[in-house]
């Protein structure tokens, strides 16, 4: 299994640009979420997912949009970038939300917006 | 008020010691888990250790321990005889189902990063 996948690794992007920061898991989890984190703050929840058709905001998403079309697959769209949304990204899956499951983490991608 | 707090933002162990990170979480729900993230330099996410709420004894892991104190709402992490492959930052998390909120979801401390000493 390749668990997590998240491309690209790295991104520039100039203010007001969109684009796509692709996620992937062939575990067949149910739960998956993205995540920014940004220097003393800790890693914080953009959006999730609980399955195929549903999604619901976080802590922070504002300037971003998701959608899960498909189980393996949660892309996170930047609508209009912004400065502000510097940060390293973090994809994550986990079988369901029980509070037992572990999260599985991507790679992440880090996101530079000049 | 934060849900996750690490009061530690920085903490130094000599090599072979143990060496215990500090977290405390607020929550009013009966049913919650709470988690161990490893993150070293590299950058990715390693999961160390979870701890549920209904569960009356310390979860252990190898050389990770966590010592839960549920009445005082802490879920300190215990790393006893430190390596230098250790030193990496710490967060802690908690997974619940906020108040308003659809699912359940994960919230991270603001981390403590620890460094072995040779």
């Amino acid at each position: 299994n390749a668990g997590v996948t998240q491309t690209p690794k790295f991104q520039v992007l100039k203010t007001g640009q969109s684009m796509t920061l692709q996620c992937a898991q062939d575990m067949n989890h149910e739960y998956m979420s993205w995540y920014r984190q940004d220097p003393g703050m800790g890693l914080r929840l953009i959006h999730y997912s609980v399955g195929a058709g549903i999604t619901d905001q976080g802590e922070v998403p504002n300037g971003y949009n998701v959608s899960r079309s498909t189980t393996e697959d949660f892309p996170l769209r930047l609508l209009s970038a912004a400065p502000s949304q510097t940060s390293v990204y973090f994809c994550a899956s986990s079988w369901g939300q029980s509070t037992s499951y572990e999260q599985y983490f991507g790679p992440g991608t880090r996101l530079t917006v000049t | 008020a934060q849900k996750i707090t690490q009061t530690q933002p920085g903490m130094f162990v000599q090599e072979k010691e143990a060496v215990t990170l500090d977290c405390t979480y607020d929550t009013s729900d009966q049913s919650y888990g709470l988690f161990w993230y490893k993150q070293p330099s590299s950058g990715e996410m390693i999961f160390l250790i979870y701890q549920g709420s209904y569960d009356e004894q310390n979860a252990t892991e190898g050389r990770y321990s966590l010592n839960f104190q549920k009445a005082r709402k802490s879920a300190n992490l215990v790393i006893s005889a430190s390596q230098l492959g250790d030193s990496a930052m710490y967060f802690c998390a908690m997974r619940e189902l906020p108040s308003g909120a659809g699912s359940y979801q994960l919230t991270f401390g603001k981390g403590t990063k620890l460094s072995v000493i040779p």
